[in-house]
Protein backbone atom coordinates (compact mmCIF):
# COMPACT_ATOMS: atom_id res chain seq x y z
CA UNK A 1 0.00 0.00 0.00
CA UNK A 2 1.33 3.14 -1.09
CA UNK A 3 1.78 5.42 2.08
CA UNK A 4 1.86 9.29 0.30
CA UNK A 5 0.82 9.20 -3.34
CA UNK A 6 0.96 11.77 -6.10
CA UNK A 7 -0.42 12.57 -9.31
CA UNK A 8 1.03 12.40 -12.07
CA UNK A 9 4.65 11.60 -11.75
CA UNK A 10 6.18 14.00 -15.11
CA UNK A 11 3.97 16.97 -15.73
CA UNK A 12 5.62 18.12 -19.33
CA UNK A 13 3.40 21.43 -20.22
CA UNK A 14 3.84 25.16 -21.92
CA UNK A 15 4.70 28.16 -20.59
CA UNK A 16 1.70 29.92 -19.64
CA UNK A 17 -0.68 27.10 -18.74
CA UNK A 18 -2.61 26.40 -15.82
CA UNK A 19 -2.06 22.67 -14.20
CA UNK A 20 -3.10 20.84 -11.21
CA UNK A 21 -0.83 17.82 -8.89
CA UNK A 22 -2.94 15.77 -6.68
CA UNK A 23 -1.58 14.34 -3.19
CA UNK A 24 -3.27 11.69 -1.38
CA UNK A 25 -2.09 9.57 2.09
CA UNK A 26 -3.67 6.86 3.43
CA UNK A 27 -1.95 7.37 7.02
CA UNK A 28 -4.21 8.88 8.89
CA UNK A 29 -2.20 11.84 9.23
CA UNK A 30 -3.57 15.48 9.82
CA UNK A 31 -0.90 17.48 8.50
CA UNK A 32 0.04 17.91 4.33
CA UNK A 33 2.71 19.55 2.95
CA UNK A 34 3.97 21.18 -0.53
CA UNK A 35 8.04 20.97 -1.51
CA UNK A 36 9.33 22.25 -4.15
CA UNK A 37 13.02 20.31 -4.81
CA UNK A 38 15.16 22.74 -7.57
CA UNK A 39 17.61 21.14 -9.78
CA UNK A 40 20.19 21.69 -6.86
CA UNK A 41 18.16 19.47 -4.47
CA UNK A 42 17.49 22.23 -2.33
CA UNK A 43 14.44 21.38 -0.60
CA UNK A 44 11.79 23.86 0.65
CA UNK A 45 8.30 24.11 2.24
CA UNK A 46 5.52 25.50 0.49
CA UNK A 47 2.88 25.08 2.07
CA UNK A 48 1.25 22.73 4.70
CA UNK A 49 -2.15 22.30 5.85
CA UNK A 50 -3.48 20.68 9.47
CA UNK A 51 -6.94 19.33 8.99
CA UNK A 52 -7.90 21.22 6.05
CA UNK A 53 -6.67 24.95 7.10
CA UNK A 54 -3.90 26.28 5.63
CA UNK A 55 -0.80 26.55 8.97
CA UNK A 56 2.15 27.43 6.57
CA UNK A 57 2.23 30.07 3.34
CA UNK A 58 5.65 30.61 2.54
CA UNK A 59 6.48 33.37 0.40
CA UNK A 60 5.14 31.79 -3.12
CA UNK A 61 3.78 33.41 -6.12
CA UNK A 62 0.32 33.68 -5.78
CA UNK A 63 0.02 31.90 -8.79
CA UNK A 64 0.22 28.59 -6.66
CA UNK A 65 -3.06 28.09 -4.72
CA UNK A 66 -3.25 24.69 -2.68
CA UNK A 67 -6.36 22.91 -2.23
CA UNK A 68 -6.89 20.19 0.32
CA UNK A 69 -10.66 18.74 0.22
CA UNK A 70 -10.28 16.55 3.37
CA UNK A 71 -7.38 15.83 5.70
CA UNK A 72 -6.26 12.70 3.44
CA UNK A 73 -6.21 14.96 0.11
CA UNK A 74 -3.92 18.32 -0.48
CA UNK A 75 -3.58 18.97 -4.27
CA UNK A 76 -1.51 21.95 -6.04
CA UNK A 77 -2.58 23.99 -8.83
CA UNK A 78 -0.92 26.19 -10.75
CA UNK A 79 -1.21 28.91 -12.93
CA UNK A 80 0.52 30.76 -15.88
CA UNK A 81 2.89 28.56 -15.72
CA UNK A 82 7.05 29.98 -15.85
CA UNK A 83 10.33 28.25 -17.23
CA UNK A 84 11.47 28.75 -13.06
CA UNK A 85 8.47 26.68 -12.01
CA UNK A 86 10.32 23.68 -13.62
CA UNK A 87 11.31 21.68 -10.40
CA UNK A 88 10.23 18.27 -8.50
CA UNK A 89 7.37 18.49 -6.31
CA UNK A 90 6.72 16.49 -3.17
CA UNK A 91 4.04 15.91 -1.01
CA UNK A 92 4.31 15.24 2.88
CA UNK A 93 2.03 14.05 5.42
CA UNK A 94 2.57 13.92 9.31
CA UNK A 95 0.84 13.56 11.95
CA UNK A 96 0.64 16.97 13.65
CA UNK A 97 2.24 20.17 13.46
CA UNK A 98 3.04 22.89 16.21
CA UNK A 99 3.99 21.34 19.59
CA UNK A 100 4.77 17.73 18.22
CA UNK A 101 8.60 17.93 18.21
CA UNK A 102 8.98 14.66 17.14
CA UNK A 103 6.64 14.54 14.17
CA UNK A 104 8.19 12.79 11.02
CA UNK A 105 7.32 14.01 7.65
CA UNK A 106 6.42 11.09 5.18
CA UNK A 107 6.86 12.08 1.39
CA UNK A 108 5.09 11.21 -1.60
CA UNK A 109 6.99 10.10 -4.87
CA UNK A 110 7.68 13.69 -6.29
CA UNK A 111 5.91 15.04 -9.37
CA UNK A 112 8.41 16.03 -11.61
CA UNK A 113 7.66 19.59 -13.56
CA UNK A 114 8.88 20.61 -16.53
CA UNK A 115 7.80 24.11 -18.40
CA UNK A 116 9.02 23.87 -22.18
CA UNK B 1 22.41 33.06 5.94
CA UNK B 2 20.74 29.60 5.24
CA UNK B 3 19.38 28.26 8.46
CA UNK B 4 20.80 24.49 7.76
CA UNK B 5 24.28 23.89 5.86
CA UNK B 6 25.94 20.58 5.44
CA UNK B 7 29.30 19.54 3.68
CA UNK B 8 28.92 20.33 0.32
CA UNK B 9 30.37 17.09 -0.65
CA UNK B 10 30.39 14.89 -3.14
CA UNK B 11 32.06 12.43 -0.58
CA UNK B 12 33.59 9.18 -2.01
CA UNK B 13 34.73 6.56 0.58
CA UNK B 14 35.51 2.94 -0.24
CA UNK B 15 33.64 0.33 0.81
CA UNK B 16 33.52 -0.78 4.01
CA UNK B 17 34.89 2.71 5.51
CA UNK B 18 33.04 5.46 7.47
CA UNK B 19 30.90 8.33 5.86
CA UNK B 20 31.01 11.32 8.01
CA UNK B 21 28.30 13.95 7.13
CA UNK B 22 28.07 17.05 9.07
CA UNK B 23 25.24 19.90 9.50
CA UNK B 24 25.20 23.12 11.20
CA UNK B 25 21.81 24.82 12.08
CA UNK B 26 21.46 28.80 13.09
CA UNK B 27 17.95 28.41 14.30
CA UNK B 28 18.99 28.03 18.66
CA UNK B 29 15.36 27.20 19.63
CA UNK B 30 15.55 23.88 16.96
CA UNK B 31 14.88 20.75 19.00
CA UNK B 32 13.91 18.41 16.42
CA UNK B 33 16.75 17.05 14.35
CA UNK B 34 16.21 14.83 10.86
CA UNK B 35 18.85 12.83 8.20
CA UNK B 36 16.87 11.68 5.17
CA UNK B 37 18.55 9.55 2.16
CA UNK B 38 17.38 10.79 -1.03
CA UNK B 39 18.19 8.29 -4.30
CA UNK B 40 18.58 9.56 -7.41
CA UNK B 41 15.27 10.51 -8.97
CA UNK B 42 13.36 8.85 -5.68
CA UNK B 43 12.13 10.48 -2.75
CA UNK B 44 13.72 11.39 0.63
CA UNK B 45 13.18 8.81 3.08
CA UNK B 46 13.93 9.29 7.14
CA UNK B 47 17.02 7.40 8.59
CA UNK B 48 17.45 8.46 11.62
CA UNK B 49 16.11 11.55 14.17
CA UNK B 50 17.52 12.66 16.99
CA UNK B 51 16.09 14.93 20.12
CA UNK B 52 18.84 15.26 22.84
CA UNK B 53 22.40 15.75 23.10
CA UNK B 54 24.86 13.00 22.46
CA UNK B 55 24.40 10.23 20.20
CA UNK B 56 21.64 7.84 18.48
CA UNK B 57 22.87 4.18 17.11
CA UNK B 58 20.52 2.69 14.90
CA UNK B 59 22.31 -0.29 12.75
CA UNK B 60 25.56 1.40 10.78
CA UNK B 61 23.50 4.63 11.06
CA UNK B 62 24.97 7.10 14.26
CA UNK B 63 23.81 10.57 14.68
CA UNK B 64 24.98 12.71 16.86
CA UNK B 65 23.61 16.09 18.17
CA UNK B 66 25.36 18.83 19.97
CA UNK B 67 23.28 21.67 20.83
CA UNK B 68 25.21 24.78 22.25
CA UNK B 69 28.02 24.13 18.94
CA UNK B 70 24.12 23.68 17.02
CA UNK B 71 25.42 20.58 15.03
CA UNK B 72 24.35 17.50 13.98
CA UNK B 73 25.96 14.28 12.43
CA UNK B 74 25.60 11.50 10.59
CA UNK B 75 28.32 8.62 10.34
CA UNK B 76 27.73 5.52 8.35
CA UNK B 77 29.85 2.56 9.25
CA UNK B 78 30.85 -0.02 7.24
CA UNK B 79 29.71 1.83 4.12
CA UNK B 80 27.96 0.09 0.85
CA UNK B 81 27.52 0.57 -2.41
CA UNK B 82 23.64 0.76 -1.73
CA UNK B 83 24.59 3.36 0.44
CA UNK B 84 25.60 6.13 -2.48
CA UNK B 85 22.75 8.72 -2.23
CA UNK B 86 22.36 12.26 -1.52
CA UNK B 87 21.34 12.96 2.48
CA UNK B 88 19.73 15.72 3.36
CA UNK B 89 19.89 17.53 7.02
CA UNK B 90 16.46 18.53 8.73
CA UNK B 91 15.64 21.13 11.34
CA UNK B 92 12.61 21.47 13.21
CA UNK B 93 12.67 25.39 13.95
CA UNK B 94 11.01 27.76 16.38
CA UNK B 95 7.94 28.14 13.77
CA UNK B 96 7.47 24.10 13.54
CA UNK B 97 8.72 24.12 10.25
CA UNK B 98 11.26 21.75 9.00
CA UNK B 99 14.28 23.44 7.34
CA UNK B 100 16.40 21.24 4.96
CA UNK B 101 20.20 21.57 3.51
CA UNK B 102 21.46 21.22 0.47
CA UNK B 103 22.40 18.26 1.45
CA UNK B 104 25.68 15.48 0.82
CA UNK B 105 26.17 13.03 -1.89
CA UNK B 106 28.11 10.35 -1.06
CA UNK B 107 29.30 7.98 -3.27
CA UNK B 108 30.93 4.48 -1.93
CA UNK B 109 33.13 3.05 -4.19
CA UNK B 110 33.46 -0.56 -4.33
Amino acid sequence: DTAVSQTPKYLVTQMGNDKSIKCEQNLGHDTMYWYKQDSKKFLKIMFSYNNKELIINETVPNRFSPKSPDKAHLNLHINSLELGDSAVYFCASSRGSSGVNTDTQYFGPGTRLTVL
Amino acid sequence: QKEVEQNSGPLSVPEGAIASLNCTYSDRVSQSFFWYRQYSGKSPELIMSIYSNGDKEDGRFTAQLNKASQYVSLLIRDSQPSDSATYLCAARGGDYKLSFGAGTTVTVRA
